[in-house]
């Protein structure tokens, strides 16, 4: 069946370090794919996508690697603050479709 | 803030009672979408509501019913509620229906089913 999974479920960085959070899907059909971040009591907040044409993505702070082959997904946050501290969603979607997949988060604490 | 509103924030319900949760979609928004979030899980795609008519749905049994309005402000219905249930009830809405759109979520509504 169709999943979208993340690697570790929690990540622990420095302030000021970078953070790599990855994530792997499955459905080869999926050509969409957004991250999200959620903080506590609120709802998933979007932070970038990029689509199956694209391996690259960049925003700011933030840049999301998209590598096919493997179906593998990263998301990567430069000088992490303290305010990036949340679980962080990648989901999967497609072209014509209307279902977004997300895989289970991974928490990403950030130490002063 | 994403513009998106549900309500009620908090909900209390007993097992076999029926519930309706609300959503309003950001302005220009005519699709919405619902989706369940276990606590410490991620969200897991309910239906979508897209110009008033049910777009697509997931694996969740016929208890689970939305209407959209022609303002395009929704509603979740969950029947014969289940402890299973408890969860939070986020809705997203977007521009157009389709799966490229960017979702805008709102903080959602916590059911506690007891």
């Amino acid at each position: 069946g169709e999943s979208v999974g993340l690697h570790l479920p929690t990540l622990s960085v420095q302030e000021g370090d970078n953070s790599i959070i990855n994530c792997a899907y499955s459905n080869s059909a999926s050509d969409y794919f957004i991250w999200y971040k959620q903080e506590s009591g609120k709802g998933p907040q979007f932070i970038i996508d990029i689509r199956s044409n694209m391996d690259k993505r960049q925003g700011q702070r933030v840049t999301v690697l998209l590598n096919k082959t493997v179906k593998h997904l990263s998301l990567q946050i430069a000088a992490t603050q303290p305010g990036d501290s949340a679980v962080y969603f990648c989901a999967e979607s497609n072209t014509g479709g209307f279902k977004t997949i997300f895989g289970a988060g991974t928490r990403l604490f950030v130490k002063a | 803030e994403t513009g998106v509103t549900q309500s009620p924030t908090h909900l209390i319900k007993t097992r076999g009672q029926q519930v309706t949760l609300r959503c309003s979609s950001q302005s220009g928004h005519n699709t919405v979408s619902w989706y369940q979030q276990a606590l410490g899980q991620g969200p897991q795609f309910i239906f979508q509501y897209y110009r008033e008519e049910e777009n697509g749905r997931g694996n969740f049994p016929p208890r689970f019913s939305g209407l959209q309005f022609p303002n395009y402000s929704s509603e979740l219905n969950v029947n014969a509620l289940e402890l299973d249930d408890s969860a939070l009830y986020l809705c997203a809405s977007g521009p157009s229906g389709r799966g490229t759109d960017t979702q805008y979520f709102g903080p959602g509504t916590r059911l506690t089913v007891l």
